[in-house]
């Protein structure tokens, strides 16, 4: 299994309040995304990185930001959390060596806006 | 924003049968991506395609890339108790940053 792990696997949180998830790798790959999973909907991009500090926007990236200060480290930001952001969140790493565009996933975050 | 349809949306069957599933596109892809996720956990790949018309196997997996490169298929044989969960397809294009657009899922659950 890939090296990812996701901090918090789950919150709970209110309204207007800020959240940041974490996303940690130990597998040095250079390219991570966060993705949101809904009933009905699979699995949608919200954001990803190509490298450190270089990042760009996914399908449904409003409301959300992201930094990556580290190769390692990919953090998701919601500014003010609304119940339209109660979701399941996944981050996964790439390693575009070659031409694959495999991604492995993490154990994701269940976050709940209250 | 885009999705693949995927079909079935889920499916009950018993142990030892065979499985089949199917993921269309209005898109073309050029990388078709398979993946399981069981109940509480992250998707986990299960076979990758890269070129229309590749049949890859792994297991009791077997996986197709389409010819017009807008639609894929999963098999898988033999169904066991473990094979219930989450299938997912995912359609992507070297060159956009690895970017996968994915299938809606189709849910197996196998009866004994």
């Amino acid at each position: 299994d890939a090296g990812i792990t996701q901090s918090p696997r789950h919150k709970v949180t209110e309204t207007g309040t800020p959240v940041t998830l974490r996303c940690h790798q130990t597998e040095n790959h250079r390219y991570m995304y966060w993705y949101r999973q809904d009933p009905g909907h699979g699995l949608r991009l919200i954001h990803y990185s190509y490298g450190v500090k270089d990042t760009d926007k996914g399908e449904v990236s409003d409301g959300y930001s992201v930094s990556r200060s580290k190769t390692e480290d990919f953090l998701l930001t919601l500014e003010s959390a609304t119940s339209s952001q109660t979701s399941v969140y996944f981050c996964a790493i790439s390693d575009r060596a070659g031409i694959t565009d495999t991604q492995y996933f993490g154990p994701g975050t269940r976050l709940t806006v209250l | 924003g885009q999705q693949l349809n995927q079909s079935p949306q889920s499916m009950f069957i018993q142990e030892g049968e065979d499985v089949s599933m199917n993921c269309t596109s209005s898109s073309i892809f050029n990388t078709w991506l398979w993946y399981k996720q069981d109940p509480g956990e992250g998707p986990v790949l299960l076979i990758a395609l890269y070129k229309a018309g590749e049949l890859t196997s792994n297991g009791r997996l077997t996986a197709q890339f389409g010819i017009t490169r807008k639609d894929s298929f999963l098999n898988i044989s033999a169904s066991i108790p473990s094979d219930v969960g989450i299938y997912f397809c995912a359609g992507g294009n070297t060159g956009t940053a690895s970017k996968l657009t994915f299938g809606t899922g189709t849910r197996l659950q196998v009866t004994l």
